[in-house]
């Protein structure tokens, strides 16, 4: 199965917005992408998912490619407690295809 | 707290040993979820279980069973450790709507196995 792919880290300072960025450029028509993240030294926790469109929600906004190939991630206010690696997801079926996630640092 | 609880939290043990790993999911969750991480990885699906029945089976090796009780708490054996699986394990839980589209997934706060 295929992974996505994402940039390793990334930085970004307080109180601005983060766009984190995802290829998946052999998702299928039926798979979702989704976002989770992992704060350090604890489980992974649900950002956002969607499938064509895209979605806001009040951790997150996600914008997904016109083709499907790509997604971003966007954090409209980082905040210190915001740094963790986020995972972007291929969802299929009843799986999470897990990537390496990136590594987003805030800067104060 | 996502609601999801998993003990032990640390647990050291030797190679060759067996070793029980517990999950219990959110109230009202049918499916459960394992996964394992090692150190500075993503997470690799294990295996699912929804309603006391397997339903899903990832990379899970052969030395490796689980199982999920009337209750929906679910149980991941690893026997015959080896230093490699070293690793956190996590469990996590969701809902399990109908086929077709994939459930929030809720995590537990992960068991930390150190094979020495």
């Amino acid at each position: 199965d295929a992974k996505t792919t994402q940039p390793n880290s990334m930085e970004s300072n307080e109180e601005e917005p983060v766009h984190l960025p995802c290829n998946h450029s052999t998702i299928s028509g039926t798979d979702y992408i989704h976002w989770y993240r992992q704060l350090p030294s604890q489980g992974p926790e649900y950002v956002i998912h969607g499938l064509t469109s895209n979605v806001n929600n009040r951790m997150a906004s996600l914008a997904i490619a016109e083709d499907r190939k790509s997604s971003t991630l966007i954090l409209h206010r980082a905040t210190l407690r915001d740094a963790a690696v986020y995972y972007c997801i291929r969802g299929s079926n009843y799986q999470l295809i897990w990537g390496a996630g990136t590594k987003l640092i805030i800067k104060p | 707290d996502s609601g999801v609880t998993q003990t032990p939290k640390h647990l050291i043990t030797a190679t060759g040993q067996r070793v029980t790993l517990r999950c219990s999911p959110r109230s009202g969750d049918l499916s459960v979820y394992w996964y394992q991480q090692s150190l500075d990885q993503g997470l690799q699906f294990l295996i699912q279980y929804y309603n006391g029945e397997e339903r899903a089976k990832g990379n899970i090796l052969e030395r490796f069973s689980a199982q999920q009780f009337p209750d929906l708490h679910s149980e991941l054996n690893l026997s015959s450790l080896e230093l490699g699986d070293s690793a956190l394990y996590f469990c996590a839980s969701s809902v399990s709507l109908e086929r077709g589209v994939t459930d929030t997934q809720y995590f537990g706060p992960g068991t930390r196995l150190t094979v020495l």
